[in-house]
Protein backbone atom coordinates (compact mmCIF):
# COMPACT_ATOMS: atom_id res chain seq x y z
CA UNK A 1 0.00 0.00 0.00
CA UNK A 2 1.86 3.27 -0.89
CA UNK A 3 1.71 5.86 1.92
CA UNK A 4 -0.25 8.50 -0.24
CA UNK A 5 -2.79 7.55 -2.87
CA UNK A 6 -4.22 9.79 -5.15
CA UNK A 7 -6.76 8.90 -8.07
CA UNK A 8 -4.29 9.53 -10.87
CA UNK A 9 -7.28 10.55 -13.10
CA UNK A 10 -7.81 12.02 -15.88
CA UNK A 11 -10.44 14.24 -14.41
CA UNK A 12 -12.43 16.07 -16.94
CA UNK A 13 -14.49 19.09 -15.67
CA UNK A 14 -17.07 22.01 -17.41
CA UNK A 15 -16.00 25.63 -16.53
CA UNK A 16 -17.62 26.61 -14.03
CA UNK A 17 -18.38 23.38 -11.92
CA UNK A 18 -16.91 21.91 -8.92
CA UNK A 19 -13.58 19.43 -9.08
CA UNK A 20 -13.20 17.26 -6.44
CA UNK A 21 -10.03 15.93 -5.44
CA UNK A 22 -9.08 12.89 -3.43
CA UNK A 23 -6.33 11.47 -1.43
CA UNK A 24 -5.75 9.03 1.02
CA UNK A 25 -3.00 7.82 3.07
CA UNK A 26 -1.71 5.37 5.34
CA UNK A 27 -0.36 6.74 8.76
CA UNK A 28 -2.34 7.76 11.26
CA UNK A 29 0.59 9.94 12.77
CA UNK A 30 0.66 12.33 9.90
CA UNK A 31 0.33 15.43 10.93
CA UNK A 32 -0.11 18.33 8.26
CA UNK A 33 -1.73 17.69 4.58
CA UNK A 34 -1.05 20.21 1.84
CA UNK A 35 -2.01 20.08 -1.79
CA UNK A 36 0.76 21.56 -4.82
CA UNK A 37 -0.68 22.56 -8.23
CA UNK A 38 1.65 21.53 -10.82
CA UNK A 39 1.46 22.47 -14.04
CA UNK A 40 2.70 20.59 -17.58
CA UNK A 41 7.21 21.15 -17.27
CA UNK A 42 6.68 23.44 -13.99
CA UNK A 43 7.56 22.55 -10.47
CA UNK A 44 5.15 22.28 -7.77
CA UNK A 45 3.61 24.97 -6.17
CA UNK A 46 1.76 24.89 -3.00
CA UNK A 47 -2.10 26.31 -2.54
CA UNK A 48 -3.62 24.74 0.17
CA UNK A 49 -2.87 22.99 3.91
CA UNK A 50 -4.48 22.24 6.67
CA UNK A 51 -4.04 20.47 9.86
CA UNK A 52 -7.47 20.59 11.64
CA UNK A 53 -10.34 18.25 11.27
CA UNK A 54 -13.02 19.59 9.07
CA UNK A 55 -12.55 22.20 6.25
CA UNK A 56 -10.67 25.27 5.23
CA UNK A 57 -11.41 27.64 2.64
CA UNK A 58 -9.35 29.78 0.44
CA UNK A 59 -11.37 31.78 -2.42
CA UNK A 60 -12.20 28.94 -4.50
CA UNK A 61 -10.14 26.29 -2.83
CA UNK A 62 -11.24 24.09 -0.29
CA UNK A 63 -9.33 21.81 1.50
CA UNK A 64 -11.43 18.87 3.84
CA UNK A 65 -9.50 16.24 5.88
CA UNK A 66 -10.71 13.48 7.97
CA UNK A 67 -8.37 11.95 10.58
CA UNK A 68 -10.72 9.31 11.45
CA UNK A 69 -10.62 7.99 7.73
CA UNK A 70 -7.29 9.23 6.71
CA UNK A 71 -8.93 11.01 3.92
CA UNK A 72 -8.23 14.81 2.31
CA UNK A 73 -9.44 16.20 -0.28
CA UNK A 74 -9.66 18.90 -2.30
CA UNK A 75 -12.24 21.10 -3.88
CA UNK A 76 -12.39 23.61 -6.42
CA UNK A 77 -15.34 26.07 -6.86
CA UNK A 78 -15.90 27.50 -10.27
CA UNK A 79 -13.29 25.92 -11.80
CA UNK A 80 -11.89 27.80 -14.45
CA UNK A 81 -9.67 26.54 -17.72
CA UNK A 82 -6.09 28.04 -15.62
CA UNK A 83 -7.16 25.39 -13.34
CA UNK A 84 -6.18 22.57 -15.62
CA UNK A 85 -3.23 21.06 -14.00
CA UNK A 86 -1.96 18.51 -11.75
CA UNK A 87 -2.72 18.71 -8.14
CA UNK A 88 -0.56 16.75 -5.69
CA UNK A 89 -1.67 15.61 -2.20
CA UNK A 90 1.69 15.61 0.28
CA UNK A 91 1.65 14.23 4.13
CA UNK A 92 3.92 15.48 6.55
CA UNK A 93 4.23 11.36 7.49
CA UNK A 94 6.18 11.56 10.95
CA UNK A 95 8.75 9.12 11.12
CA UNK A 96 11.59 8.22 13.64
CA UNK A 97 14.68 10.78 12.51
CA UNK A 98 12.81 12.60 10.15
CA UNK A 99 11.70 16.07 10.48
CA UNK A 100 8.92 17.49 8.27
CA UNK A 101 9.55 15.34 5.18
CA UNK A 102 6.59 15.33 3.00
CA UNK A 103 5.42 12.10 0.83
CA UNK A 104 3.60 13.11 -1.99
CA UNK A 105 1.23 10.90 -3.79
CA UNK A 106 1.23 10.28 -7.76
CA UNK A 107 -1.21 13.58 -8.59
CA UNK A 108 -4.61 14.01 -10.36
CA UNK A 109 -4.58 15.22 -13.72
CA UNK A 110 -7.64 18.01 -13.75
CA UNK A 111 -8.67 19.47 -17.07
CA UNK A 112 -10.85 22.15 -16.97
CA UNK A 113 -12.97 22.37 -20.33
CA UNK A 114 -14.21 26.07 -21.41
CA UNK B 1 15.90 37.04 -5.11
CA UNK B 2 12.87 35.75 -2.70
CA UNK B 3 12.33 31.97 -4.07
CA UNK B 4 14.19 28.91 -4.60
CA UNK B 5 17.08 28.70 -7.35
CA UNK B 6 17.96 25.87 -9.43
CA UNK B 7 21.01 25.77 -12.22
CA UNK B 8 20.84 24.75 -14.28
CA UNK B 9 17.25 24.38 -15.97
CA UNK B 10 17.97 21.02 -18.43
CA UNK B 11 20.82 19.32 -18.53
CA UNK B 12 21.70 17.01 -21.38
CA UNK B 13 24.61 14.29 -20.54
CA UNK B 14 25.74 11.13 -22.23
CA UNK B 15 25.72 7.94 -20.14
CA UNK B 16 28.39 7.59 -17.80
CA UNK B 17 29.47 11.13 -17.04
CA UNK B 18 28.86 12.94 -13.77
CA UNK B 19 26.80 15.81 -13.58
CA UNK B 20 26.35 18.67 -10.57
CA UNK B 21 23.16 20.45 -9.61
CA UNK B 22 22.90 23.55 -8.01
CA UNK B 23 20.00 25.34 -5.46
CA UNK B 24 20.05 28.48 -4.01
CA UNK B 25 17.54 28.48 -1.09
CA UNK B 26 15.27 30.79 0.18
CA UNK B 27 17.96 33.08 2.43
CA UNK B 28 15.95 32.52 5.53
CA UNK B 29 14.92 28.86 5.25
CA UNK B 30 17.43 27.00 6.95
CA UNK B 31 15.59 23.61 5.67
CA UNK B 32 16.64 22.16 2.57
CA UNK B 33 15.01 19.12 0.29
CA UNK B 34 15.51 17.22 -3.09
CA UNK B 35 13.88 15.38 -4.62
CA UNK B 36 13.54 13.45 -7.51
CA UNK B 37 10.27 13.54 -10.13
CA UNK B 38 10.07 11.27 -12.77
CA UNK B 39 6.69 11.72 -15.71
CA UNK B 40 3.60 10.86 -14.48
CA UNK B 41 4.46 10.68 -10.43
CA UNK B 42 4.63 12.70 -7.79
CA UNK B 43 8.38 13.94 -6.14
CA UNK B 44 10.05 11.43 -4.66
CA UNK B 45 11.82 12.38 -1.39
CA UNK B 46 15.96 12.19 -1.85
CA UNK B 47 17.80 13.80 1.22
CA UNK B 48 17.07 16.28 3.53
CA UNK B 49 19.61 19.38 5.38
CA UNK B 50 19.31 21.61 8.28
CA UNK B 51 21.48 24.15 7.88
CA UNK B 52 24.93 22.11 6.89
CA UNK B 53 24.25 18.70 8.33
CA UNK B 54 22.65 16.36 6.13
CA UNK B 55 20.08 14.73 8.59
CA UNK B 56 18.15 12.46 6.24
CA UNK B 57 19.06 10.21 3.10
CA UNK B 58 16.48 7.75 1.01
CA UNK B 59 17.54 4.73 -0.11
CA UNK B 60 16.53 6.24 -3.12
CA UNK B 61 20.18 8.00 -2.73
CA UNK B 62 22.24 5.17 -4.40
CA UNK B 63 26.53 5.35 -3.77
CA UNK B 64 26.45 7.47 -7.33
CA UNK B 65 24.74 10.28 -5.50
CA UNK B 66 26.23 12.93 -3.23
CA UNK B 67 25.00 16.30 -1.75
CA UNK B 68 26.34 18.88 -0.03
CA UNK B 69 25.35 22.32 1.81
CA UNK B 70 28.60 24.07 2.64
CA UNK B 71 28.15 26.84 5.21
CA UNK B 72 24.00 25.56 5.18
CA UNK B 73 23.34 28.17 2.18
CA UNK B 74 23.36 26.67 -1.23
CA UNK B 75 23.58 22.76 -1.84
CA UNK B 76 24.76 21.12 -4.66
CA UNK B 77 23.53 17.25 -5.86
CA UNK B 78 26.30 15.63 -8.16
CA UNK B 79 25.33 12.39 -9.79
CA UNK B 80 28.92 10.36 -10.93
CA UNK B 81 28.36 8.19 -14.19
CA UNK B 82 24.94 8.81 -14.91
CA UNK B 83 22.46 6.43 -16.18
CA UNK B 84 19.90 6.66 -18.34
CA UNK B 85 17.41 5.79 -15.12
CA UNK B 86 18.84 8.70 -13.67
CA UNK B 87 16.93 11.05 -15.91
CA UNK B 88 14.18 12.93 -14.28
CA UNK B 89 13.51 16.38 -13.23
CA UNK B 90 15.72 17.45 -9.59
CA UNK B 91 14.00 19.75 -7.16
CA UNK B 92 14.86 21.57 -4.43
CA UNK B 93 12.39 23.05 -1.75
CA UNK B 94 13.40 24.69 1.25
CA UNK B 95 11.47 25.73 4.19
CA UNK B 96 11.77 27.42 7.35
CA UNK B 97 12.60 26.23 11.43
CA UNK B 98 9.60 27.64 12.83
CA UNK B 99 7.73 24.76 14.71
CA UNK B 100 4.65 25.41 13.00
CA UNK B 101 5.27 23.63 9.82
CA UNK B 102 3.93 25.24 6.02
CA UNK B 103 5.60 22.97 3.55
CA UNK B 104 7.94 23.53 0.86
CA UNK B 105 8.84 26.64 -1.54
CA UNK B 106 9.92 24.73 -4.82
CA UNK B 107 12.48 25.83 -7.16
CA UNK B 108 12.00 25.34 -11.12
CA UNK B 109 13.67 22.55 -10.98
CA UNK B 110 16.53 21.41 -13.11
CA UNK B 111 15.56 18.74 -15.75
CA UNK B 112 18.08 15.70 -16.49
CA UNK B 113 18.31 13.94 -19.96
CA UNK B 114 21.18 10.82 -20.12
CA UNK B 115 21.28 9.86 -23.45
Amino acid sequence: QKEVEQNSGPLSVPEGAIASLNCTYSDRGSQSFFWYRQYSGKSPELIMFIYSNGDKEDGRFTAQLNKASQYVSLLIRDSQPSDSATYLCAVNIVKPGSARQLTFGSGTQLTVLP
Amino acid sequence: DTGVSQNPRHKITKRGQNVTFRCDPISEHNRLYWYRQTLGQGPEFLTYFQNEAQLEKSRLLSDRFSAERPKGSFSTLEIQRTEQGDSAMYLCASSTGQRRFYGYTFGSGTRLTVV
